[in-house]
């Protein structure tokens, strides 16, 4: 079974300028998370979507950040314009619901200069 | 003790001796835990769960050993081999909150 898949795996960027960064969760899963990471930091969860719905997305900074999982399946994260506090490693998971374990992808690595 | 930002507590071990890492969490309320193991350019893995009606739980060479009086948690690893060199966390869940990630531990083994 293959596992979540992220890309791209490496982004380096200018300030300002956009990004966006997609996710492809284990099949059959219909939970997905977004988490950021900064270094020598534990995840941080911003996003949640059980199938379609993002129904936990109060950590999302929603004035640059969006996300989207149209059929339920691929998401895609967005930062616009990003920021140079935005450099960090943005996580993918998926679980089968809710209460299952959380499979995380290996994630995508933002610097933004 | 306790290290913010890049720089994370480490353990060293020798290559054959047993391994504790150690979690401080922070809600009473909290009522699931989950040990994960994040190697470098990966994402975090998960080892080993345990309920809040447990006080310890037992896998393949890891154990988990959970005290609510003192709200801590305790990842064992016996017989630690390189391929354990890591970063590990806790992780905690209350109820239909998040998963909140404690502070990470670099555990490195030396051959």
């Amino acid at each position: 079974e293959a596992g979540v898949v992220q890309s791209p795996r490496y982004k380096i960027i200018e300030k300002k300028q956009p990004v966006a960064f997609w996710c492809n969760p284990i099949s059959g899963h219909n939970t997905l998370y977004w988490y950021l990471q900064n270094l020598g930091q534990g995840p941080e969860l911003l996003i949640r979507y059980e199938n379609e719905e993002a129904v936990d997305d109060s950590q999302l900074p929603k004035d640059r950040f969006s996300a989207e999982r149209l059929k339920g399946v691929d998401s895609t994260l967005k930062i616009q314009p990003a920021e140079l506090g935005d450099s960090a490693v943005y996580l993918c998971a998926s679980s089968r619901t809710v209460d299952n374990e959380q499979f995380f992808g290996p994630g995508t690595r933002l610097t933004v200069l | 003790g306790e290290s913010v930002g890049l720089h994370l507590p480490t353990l060293s071990v020798q290559e054959g001796d047993n391994s504790i890492i150690n979690c401080a969490y922070s809600n009473s309320a909290s009522d699931y835990f989950i040990w994960y193991k994040q190697e470098s350019g990966k994402g975090p893995q998960f080892i080993i769960d345990i309920r809040s009606n447990m006080d310890k739980r037992q896998g393949q060479r890891v154990t988990v050993l959970l005290n609510k009086t003192v709200k801590h948690l305790s990842l064992q690893i016996a017989a630690t081999q390189p391929g354990d060199s890591a970063v590990y966390f806790c992780a905690e869940i209350s109820g239909n909150t998040p998963l909140v990630f404690g502070k990470g531990t670099r555990l490195s083994v030396i051959a």
